[in-house]
């Protein structure tokens, strides 16, 4: 299985700082990856598809880059109602894992 | 607009069954793949199962194969996960999700607790 790495596990920030998570697979899995995020209590909502493509509604503040091993997600002005866990998830071949969160507190 | 409602958690003694539904509407239900994803307390996402639009493919993760069971009635527009012989690690909410590679909407969820 295709193993897929966070960094950090955990981030504290103030509203309006710039905040990058980084994911990594065990292997190349090309574009194959989402990124969901999770607010406190609730599902886990879709954001980013194929690596690069933002799902409609999300804020043009996240931007999202790499392909192969290595990805990043970032923010580039925090704001409030992101908090809550970020995911990447891997789609290369089943099963379909996901990183183990990033999770976003504000300062 | 896409809702999808699960159903049919509680708690169950090791070994014990639950069947789990999934409620779908705002789509063309049998036209799209649908999966199950679960979430243990206080911990990450970890994918489940997933099965095709016309029941024709299924897919689990090893830590549930031979126990669990997905299946679908396009008929009702309802998604199942059968989950048999179960242990205090398959305690977790359990998502359904609406495709496979890409899990595009997600229920809100129900809890299952494995517990003596």
């Amino acid at each position: 299985d295709i193993q897929m790495t966070q960094s950090p596990s955990s981030l504290s920030a103030s509203v309006g700082d710039r905040v990058t998570i980084t994911c990594q697979a065990s292997q190349d899995i090309s574009i194959y990856l989402n990124w969901y995020h999770q607010k406190p209590g609730k599902a886990p909502k879709l954001l980013i598809y194929d690596a690069s493509n933002l799902e409609a509604g999300v804020p043009s503040r996240f931007s999202v880059g790499g392909s192969g091993t290595d990805f990043t997600l970032t923010i580039s002005s925090l704001q409030p109602e992101d908090i809550g866990t970020y995911y990447c998830q891997h789609y290369h071949h089943l099963p379909y894992t996901f990183g183990q969160g990033t999770k976003l507190e504000i300062k | 607009e896409v809702q999808l409602l699960e159903s049919g958690g509680g708690v169950v003694q090791p070994g014990g069954s639950l069947r789990l539904s999934c409620a779908a509407s705002g789509f063309t239900f049998s036209s799209y793949a649908m999966s199950w994803v679960r979430q243990a307390p206080g911990k990450g996402l970890e994918w489940v199962s997933a099965i095709s639009g016309s029941s024709d493919t299924t897919h689990y993760a090893v830590s549930v194969k031979g126990r669990f069971t997905i299946s679908r009635d396009n008929s009702k527009n309802t998604l199942f996960l059968q989950l048999n012989s179960l242990r205090a690690e398959d305690t977790a909410i359990y998502y359904c999700a609406y495709g496979l590679s890409t899990l595009e909407y997600w229920g809100q969820g129900t809890l299952v607790t494995v517990s003596s």
